[in-house]
């Protein structure tokens, strides 16, 4: 089973400012990760896919880069809305497995 | 419009059986893969189950044997029936639909499943 080992558990920033997310692999997935926003009492929602395309909806501000082993999502400008949980996902090897997730809160 | 809705949490007690539904509107299931995740209370989501376009399944190691997911296209209906139920079964379980094989961009608002006596 692939691991997924996200950093740091929890982000604390304020709105307008840049945000970073990282995501490890415990073996390479190539570009086959993907990452989710989920809010409080919210199903998950699919942000980026292929570690660097966007989702249909997903706002140009959201970014990911990365392959093999080394993920990071990139918030450019937070805005209040953005402040949740994040998890990333990997499809390259079953069973699928997701990240322990990064807490995105208000400074 | 586009929704999935799931029906059938409930309290159970260990060693009991549910089966959820995940009701499909706005599209036709038919040719679409689909899955469930769970998220325990507090908890990060965990993958579950999914299920190709013509049945063929897949499973987590902490459910095979127990859990039996599956579909009907004409109904836009996936089932997941899960037998021999744990207190660790205990969680939210979503019904998702399956961008390209496999991230999951359509999510129903999950059903509560609650093992205990």
């Amino acid at each position: 089973e692939i691991v997924l080992t996200q950093s740091p558990d929890t982000l604390s920033l304020s709105p307008g400012e840049r945000a970073t997310l990282s995501c490890r692999a415990s073996q390479s997935v190539s570009s086959y990760l993907g990452w989710y926003q989920q809010k409080p009492g919210q199903a998950p929602r699919l942000l980026i896919y292929d570690a660097a395309n966007r989702a249909t909806g997903t706002p140009a501000r959201f970014s990911g880069s990365g392959s093999g082993t080394d993920f990071t999502l990139t918030i450019s400008s937070l805005e209040p809305e953005d402040f949740a949980l994040y998890y990333c996902q990997q499809r390259s090897n079953w069973p699928l497995t997701f990240g322990g997730g990064t807490k995105v809160e208000i400074k | 419009e586009v929704q999935l809705v799931e029906s059938g949490g409930g309290l159970i007690q260990p060693g009991g059986s549910l089966r959820l539904s995940c009701a499909a509107s706005g599209f036709r299931i038919s040719g679409k893969y689909m899955g469930w995740v769970r998220q325990a209370p507090g908890k990060g989501l965990e993958w579950v189950s999914a299920i190709y376009s013509d049945g063929a399944a897949a499973y987590a190691d902490s459910v095979k044997g127990r859990f039996t997911i599956s579909r009907d296209n004409s109904n836009g209906t996936v089932w997941l029936q899960m037998n021999s139920l744990r207190g660790e079964d205990t969680a939210v379980y979503y019904c998702a639909k399956v961008l390209l094989p496999w991230y999951f961009d359509l999510w129903g608002r999950g059903t509560l499943v609650t093992v205990s006596s």
